[in-house]
Protein backbone atom coordinates (compact mmCIF):
# COMPACT_ATOMS: atom_id res chain seq x y z
CA UNK A 1 0.00 0.00 0.00
CA UNK A 2 1.23 3.62 0.17
CA UNK A 3 1.93 3.97 -3.29
CA UNK A 4 2.75 7.26 -5.17
CA UNK A 5 3.03 8.02 -9.02
CA UNK A 6 4.88 10.84 -10.34
CA UNK A 7 4.82 11.46 -13.58
CA UNK A 8 6.88 12.46 -16.01
CA UNK A 9 9.89 10.50 -14.74
CA UNK A 10 12.10 12.59 -17.52
CA UNK A 11 12.38 15.80 -19.05
CA UNK A 12 14.25 17.38 -21.44
CA UNK A 13 13.03 20.73 -23.06
CA UNK A 14 14.52 23.99 -24.17
CA UNK A 15 14.90 27.19 -22.12
CA UNK A 16 11.25 29.06 -21.51
CA UNK A 17 9.20 25.89 -21.89
CA UNK A 18 6.80 25.55 -18.80
CA UNK A 19 6.62 21.73 -17.43
CA UNK A 20 3.96 20.21 -15.27
CA UNK A 21 4.78 17.60 -13.29
CA UNK A 22 1.93 15.09 -11.97
CA UNK A 23 2.10 13.38 -8.05
CA UNK A 24 -0.78 11.02 -7.54
CA UNK A 25 -1.47 9.02 -4.21
CA UNK A 26 -2.75 5.78 -6.10
CA UNK A 27 -4.53 3.83 -3.51
CA UNK A 28 -4.67 6.42 -0.29
CA UNK A 29 -5.92 9.99 0.01
CA UNK A 30 -4.40 12.71 0.63
CA UNK A 31 -5.32 16.36 2.01
CA UNK A 32 -1.63 17.29 2.18
CA UNK A 33 1.30 16.68 -0.71
CA UNK A 34 4.79 17.98 -1.14
CA UNK A 35 7.28 18.74 -3.35
CA UNK A 36 10.66 18.87 -2.85
CA UNK A 37 13.99 19.78 -5.12
CA UNK A 38 17.26 17.43 -4.85
CA UNK A 39 20.42 18.89 -6.15
CA UNK A 40 23.36 16.05 -6.69
CA UNK A 41 24.64 14.83 -3.48
CA UNK A 42 22.68 16.48 -1.57
CA UNK A 43 19.55 16.41 0.62
CA UNK A 44 15.84 17.13 -0.17
CA UNK A 45 15.13 20.52 0.16
CA UNK A 46 11.16 21.17 0.34
CA UNK A 47 9.76 23.58 -1.28
CA UNK A 48 6.50 23.34 -0.59
CA UNK A 49 3.61 22.19 1.09
CA UNK A 50 0.16 21.22 -1.37
CA UNK A 51 -3.15 21.39 0.31
CA UNK A 52 -6.46 19.86 -1.39
CA UNK A 53 -8.44 22.93 -1.83
CA UNK A 54 -6.19 25.87 -0.77
CA UNK A 55 -3.58 27.63 -1.94
CA UNK A 56 0.11 26.32 -1.36
CA UNK A 57 2.28 27.03 1.34
CA UNK A 58 5.72 27.82 0.13
CA UNK A 59 9.11 27.77 1.69
CA UNK A 60 11.17 31.07 2.49
CA UNK A 61 13.35 31.43 -0.89
CA UNK A 62 11.05 29.50 -3.59
CA UNK A 63 9.00 31.51 -6.00
CA UNK A 64 5.45 30.96 -5.87
CA UNK A 65 4.90 32.26 -9.34
CA UNK A 66 7.74 30.49 -10.96
CA UNK A 67 6.81 27.37 -9.46
CA UNK A 68 2.77 26.86 -9.36
CA UNK A 69 0.98 24.24 -7.13
CA UNK A 70 -2.42 22.86 -7.84
CA UNK A 71 -3.96 20.42 -5.35
CA UNK A 72 -7.36 20.31 -7.04
CA UNK A 73 -8.37 16.42 -5.37
CA UNK A 74 -7.51 14.38 -2.27
CA UNK A 75 -5.15 12.13 -5.11
CA UNK A 76 -3.40 14.66 -7.49
CA UNK A 77 -1.17 17.35 -7.22
CA UNK A 78 0.60 19.20 -9.81
CA UNK A 79 3.57 21.39 -9.99
CA UNK A 80 4.28 23.60 -12.87
CA UNK A 81 7.90 24.96 -13.70
CA UNK A 82 6.77 27.75 -15.50
CA UNK A 83 8.69 29.82 -18.34
CA UNK A 84 12.03 27.26 -17.17
CA UNK A 85 15.78 28.00 -17.84
CA UNK A 86 18.77 25.56 -17.20
CA UNK A 87 19.04 26.84 -13.07
CA UNK A 88 15.86 25.13 -12.88
CA UNK A 89 17.42 21.88 -14.15
CA UNK A 90 17.24 19.23 -10.87
CA UNK A 91 15.44 16.35 -9.52
CA UNK A 92 12.26 17.02 -8.67
CA UNK A 93 10.23 14.94 -5.81
CA UNK A 94 7.02 14.74 -4.47
CA UNK A 95 5.64 12.92 -1.37
CA UNK A 96 2.31 12.40 -0.22
CA UNK A 97 0.96 11.83 3.55
CA UNK A 98 -1.98 9.59 3.71
CA UNK A 99 -4.60 10.79 5.90
CA UNK A 100 -5.14 11.13 8.72
CA UNK A 101 -1.92 13.26 9.33
CA UNK A 102 -0.19 10.91 11.82
CA UNK A 103 1.29 8.81 8.49
CA UNK A 104 4.43 8.89 7.33
CA UNK A 105 5.21 10.99 3.66
CA UNK A 106 5.36 8.33 1.13
CA UNK A 107 7.53 9.22 -1.92
CA UNK A 108 7.35 9.63 -5.56
CA UNK A 109 9.64 8.10 -8.25
CA UNK A 110 10.93 12.32 -9.23
CA UNK A 111 10.93 14.04 -12.14
CA UNK A 112 14.79 14.37 -13.31
CA UNK A 113 14.14 17.93 -15.27
CA UNK A 114 16.90 19.32 -17.90
CA UNK A 115 16.61 22.59 -19.51
CA UNK A 116 18.89 23.16 -21.63
CA UNK B 1 15.73 27.10 13.41
CA UNK B 2 15.07 23.63 12.82
CA UNK B 3 18.35 21.23 12.45
CA UNK B 4 18.99 17.55 11.94
CA UNK B 5 22.40 16.40 11.66
CA UNK B 6 23.40 12.83 10.30
CA UNK B 7 26.84 11.24 11.13
CA UNK B 8 29.09 9.93 9.33
CA UNK B 9 28.52 11.56 6.15
CA UNK B 10 29.83 8.61 4.51
CA UNK B 11 30.65 5.04 5.19
CA UNK B 12 32.16 1.85 3.27
CA UNK B 13 31.96 -1.51 4.83
CA UNK B 14 32.64 -4.95 3.70
CA UNK B 15 29.44 -7.59 3.22
CA UNK B 16 28.70 -8.87 6.85
CA UNK B 17 29.75 -5.97 8.74
CA UNK B 18 27.64 -4.38 11.10
CA UNK B 19 26.97 -0.36 10.71
CA UNK B 20 25.11 2.24 13.07
CA UNK B 21 23.91 5.50 11.64
CA UNK B 22 23.28 8.39 13.54
CA UNK B 23 20.86 11.22 13.68
CA UNK B 24 20.45 14.30 16.31
CA UNK B 25 17.44 16.76 16.00
CA UNK B 26 16.58 19.70 17.07
CA UNK B 27 13.28 20.21 15.70
CA UNK B 28 10.44 22.65 17.17
CA UNK B 29 6.86 20.87 18.01
CA UNK B 30 8.40 17.44 17.13
CA UNK B 31 6.61 14.91 16.27
CA UNK B 32 8.49 11.90 14.75
CA UNK B 33 11.49 10.92 13.67
CA UNK B 34 11.64 9.00 9.74
CA UNK B 35 13.89 6.85 8.19
CA UNK B 36 14.14 6.95 4.61
CA UNK B 37 16.85 4.78 2.39
CA UNK B 38 17.30 6.55 -1.38
CA UNK B 39 18.72 4.81 -3.77
CA UNK B 40 18.81 6.33 -7.34
CA UNK B 41 15.15 7.28 -7.49
CA UNK B 42 13.23 9.09 -4.83
CA UNK B 43 13.33 7.77 -0.81
CA UNK B 44 11.54 4.48 0.31
CA UNK B 45 10.42 4.95 3.43
CA UNK B 46 12.02 2.56 6.44
CA UNK B 47 10.87 3.66 10.01
CA UNK B 48 8.98 6.24 11.92
CA UNK B 49 9.38 6.34 15.91
CA UNK B 50 7.45 8.71 18.00
CA UNK B 51 8.26 6.87 21.59
CA UNK B 52 11.83 6.78 23.25
CA UNK B 53 13.03 3.41 23.79
CA UNK B 54 11.21 1.39 21.44
CA UNK B 55 12.97 -0.64 19.11
CA UNK B 56 11.78 -0.94 15.68
CA UNK B 57 13.01 -3.97 13.54
CA UNK B 58 12.14 -4.99 9.78
CA UNK B 59 14.41 -7.94 8.94
CA UNK B 60 17.99 -6.79 9.50
CA UNK B 61 17.23 -3.66 10.17
CA UNK B 62 16.12 -1.73 13.62
CA UNK B 63 15.75 1.32 14.85
CA UNK B 64 15.52 3.60 18.21
CA UNK B 65 14.42 6.96 19.19
CA UNK B 66 16.14 8.57 22.59
CA UNK B 67 13.97 11.85 22.79
CA UNK B 68 15.90 13.19 25.94
CA UNK B 69 19.03 13.29 23.57
CA UNK B 70 17.42 14.56 20.82
CA UNK B 71 19.09 11.42 19.26
CA UNK B 72 18.40 8.28 16.85
CA UNK B 73 20.00 5.60 15.42
CA UNK B 74 19.62 3.29 12.62
CA UNK B 75 21.51 -0.16 12.71
CA UNK B 76 22.02 -2.34 10.06
CA UNK B 77 23.29 -6.16 10.47
CA UNK B 78 24.69 -8.53 7.98
CA UNK B 79 24.97 -5.79 5.43
CA UNK B 80 24.50 -6.49 1.92
CA UNK B 81 26.02 -5.12 -1.15
CA UNK B 82 22.21 -4.21 -1.41
CA UNK B 83 22.17 -2.18 1.26
CA UNK B 84 24.35 -0.03 -0.59
CA UNK B 85 22.17 3.46 -0.86
CA UNK B 86 21.63 6.85 1.11
CA UNK B 87 19.99 7.04 4.64
CA UNK B 88 18.17 10.11 5.18
CA UNK B 89 16.38 10.86 8.47
CA UNK B 90 14.28 13.31 9.14
CA UNK B 91 12.35 15.16 11.43
CA UNK B 92 8.17 16.07 11.87
CA UNK B 93 6.61 18.97 13.30
CA UNK B 94 3.43 18.07 14.63
CA UNK B 95 1.65 21.66 13.47
CA UNK B 96 2.62 20.80 10.10
CA UNK B 97 4.06 17.55 9.39
CA UNK B 98 6.85 19.08 7.32
CA UNK B 99 9.80 16.62 6.88
CA UNK B 100 13.12 18.34 7.98
CA UNK B 101 15.96 16.23 6.41
CA UNK B 102 19.54 15.61 7.50
CA UNK B 103 22.10 15.77 5.41
CA UNK B 104 21.85 11.84 4.62
CA UNK B 105 24.57 9.01 5.12
CA UNK B 106 26.08 7.52 1.79
CA UNK B 107 26.55 3.67 2.49
CA UNK B 108 28.55 1.30 0.50
CA UNK B 109 28.39 -2.35 1.10
CA UNK B 110 31.62 -3.92 -0.50
CA UNK B 111 31.69 -7.72 -1.78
Amino acid sequence: GAVVSQHPSRVICKSGTSVKIECRSLDFQATTMFWYRQFPKQSLMLMATSNEGSKATYEQGVEKDKFLINHASLTLSTLTVTSAHPEDSSFYICSARPDPTNQPQHFGDGTRLSIL
Amino acid sequence: EDKVVQSPLSLVVHEGDTVTLNCSYEVTNFRSLLWYKQEKKAPTFLFMLTSSGIEKKSGRLSSILDKKELFSILNITATQTGDSAIYLCAGTRSNTGKLIFGQGTTLQVKP
